[in-house]
């Protein structure tokens, strides 16, 4: 079955480390979508990619890294200049034919800061 | 610039009764509207999408939305709720000049009473 995964499900960080938090799909998407989500704010756009080797900016980059070396996987590095992170973080993907196109998503990684 | 307005951070309802989840949306280009659904602890799953055709739009688990262009509005409904149907719901917009990204609501928790 073609589908997106996240891992860890769970993860435990603590002050002053850098995490990566890992998003692989298998549905032959282009473009990987890196989200936030705290309670009562919905999804905010942390990066997104639309092609391997090319990324951009969301609206709440400050602190994340991302790379996109293969089609398939675009992980996301959560640094220590996140001075917020505890947070519920979602990976989608989606085919760039199109706007028509939904958003796939995996089933997340909850990130806790000791 | 798109925004969506999801009008109830929760609705609790009875179970068996209808339900109506209210999205309304500003945008000063055409878009496209999608509804998704959040089950505790998961990622986010397609409920349904106005792309264009019929404003009625049928998707899984036996809800529809009505698209509004006047009234800018994309209302969600089930005319019987069940136990199963407790969640968190979101609305997001992509519009013809987003680039691929969608703009999120904040999302409705729907709240079953037995």
């Amino acid at each position: 079955d073609g589908g997106i995964t996240q891992s860890p499900k769970y993860l435990f960080r603590k002050e002053g480390q850098n995490v990566t938090l890992s998003c692989e799909q298998n549905l032959n998407h282009d473009a990987m979508y890196w989200y936030r989500q705290d309670p009562g704010q919905g999804l905010r756009l942390i990066y997104y990619s639309q092609i391997v080797n090319d990324f951009q900016k969301g609206d709440i980059a400050e602190g994340y890294s991302v790379s996109r070396e293969k089609k398939e996987s675009f992980p996301l590095t959560v640094t220590s200049a996140q001075k917020n992170p505890t947070a519920f973080y979602l990976c989608a993907s989606t085919l760039t034919s199109g706007r028509r196109n939904e958003q796939f998503f995996g089933p997340g990684t909850r990130l806790t800061v000791l | 610039a798109q925004s969506v307005t999801q009008l109830d951070s929760q609705v609790p309802v009875f179970e068996e009764a209808p339900v109506e989840l209210r999205c309304n949306y500003s945008s000063s280009v055409s878009v496209y509207l999608f509804w998704y659904v959040q089950y505790p602890n998961q990622g986010l799953q397609l409920l349904l999408k106005y792309l264009s055709g019929s404003t009625l739009v049928k998707g899984i688990n036996g809800f529809e939305a009505e698209f509004n262009k006047s009234q800018t509005s994309f209302h969600l409904r089930k005319p019987s709720v069940h136990i199963s149907d407790t969640a968190e719901y979101f609305c997001a917009v992509s519009a013809m000049d987003s680039n691929y990204q969608l703009i999120w609501g904040a999302g409705t928790k729907l709240i079953i009473k037995p």
